[in-house]
């Protein structure tokens, strides 16, 4: 099966400061990746998948099969993107998605 | 609603008692997923099923445990016998069979074993 590593379980930065969260895998096939957030008191929520190359929030995150990495990355973190962030990724021959444990940001005034 | 619903929101369970929880995807959503997130920790995978086909069920953590999905639509998550180790949240998600496609979630069961 496969498996999704955050080494991370905390991660502080200071509102303007860049942050990266990190995010590797283990898989033998073809990787749907993604990362999900919970803000306090919400329900976990689709926050920017690989696939679509997309920006949400000004967040990234680029798929690097050499290192089997899907790290999340902002340039300049805001009080608001304090969250839960969780990396997940989806087998592509039958969508079967696995979890990593999260990594907890606090962004401090 | 449109989104994917769990009922009960809460649920106290003396030691023994049976429990089940239940999930309603959204419509149309071929695979529907059950995870366990303790306090702290990362949804764990219990198991997954596309339509009513149980494709995965090796995250279930003993024969306590059993799914069912019979139409292809609601499911219940069945925990028999519940013990304290059971507490946590339990969450649902579904979502439709395309590639990269989007997980929706369940606001969870919130699972009290005393």
């Amino acid at each position: 099966a496969q498996r999704v590593t955050q080494p991370e379980k905390l991660l502080s930065v200071f509102k303007g400061a860049p942050v990266e969260l990190k995010c590797n895998y283990s898989y033998s096939g073809s990787p749907e990746l993604f990362w999900y957030v919970q803000y306090s008191r919400q329900r976990l929520q689709l926050l920017l998948r690989h696939i679509s190359r997309e920006s949400i929030k000004g967040f990234t995150a680029d798929l690097n099969k050499g290192e089997t990495s899907f790290h999340l990355k902002k340039p300049f973190a805001q009080e608001e993107d304090s969250a839960m962030y969780y990396c997940a990724l989806a087998r592509l021959d039958n969508n079967d998605m696995r979890f990593g444990a999260g990594t907890r940001l606090t962004v401090k005034p | 609603g449109a989104g994917v619903s769990q009922s009960p929101r809460y649920k106290v369970a003396k030691r023994g008692q049976d429990v089940a929880l239940r999930c309603d995807p959204i419509s149309g959503h071929v695979s529907l997923f059950w995870y366990q997130q303790a306090l702290g920790q990362g949804p764990e995978f219990l198991t997954y099923f596309q339509n009513e086909a149980q494709l995965d069920k090796s995250g279930l953590p003993s024969d306590r445990f059993f799914a069912e999905r019979p139409e292809g639509s609601v499911s219940t998550l069945k925990i028999q016998r519940t013990q304290q180790e059971d507490s946590a949240v339990y969450l649902c998600a579904s979502s439709l069979l395309d590639r990269g496609t989007e997980a929706f979630f369940g606001q969870g069961t919130r699972l009290t074993v005393v």
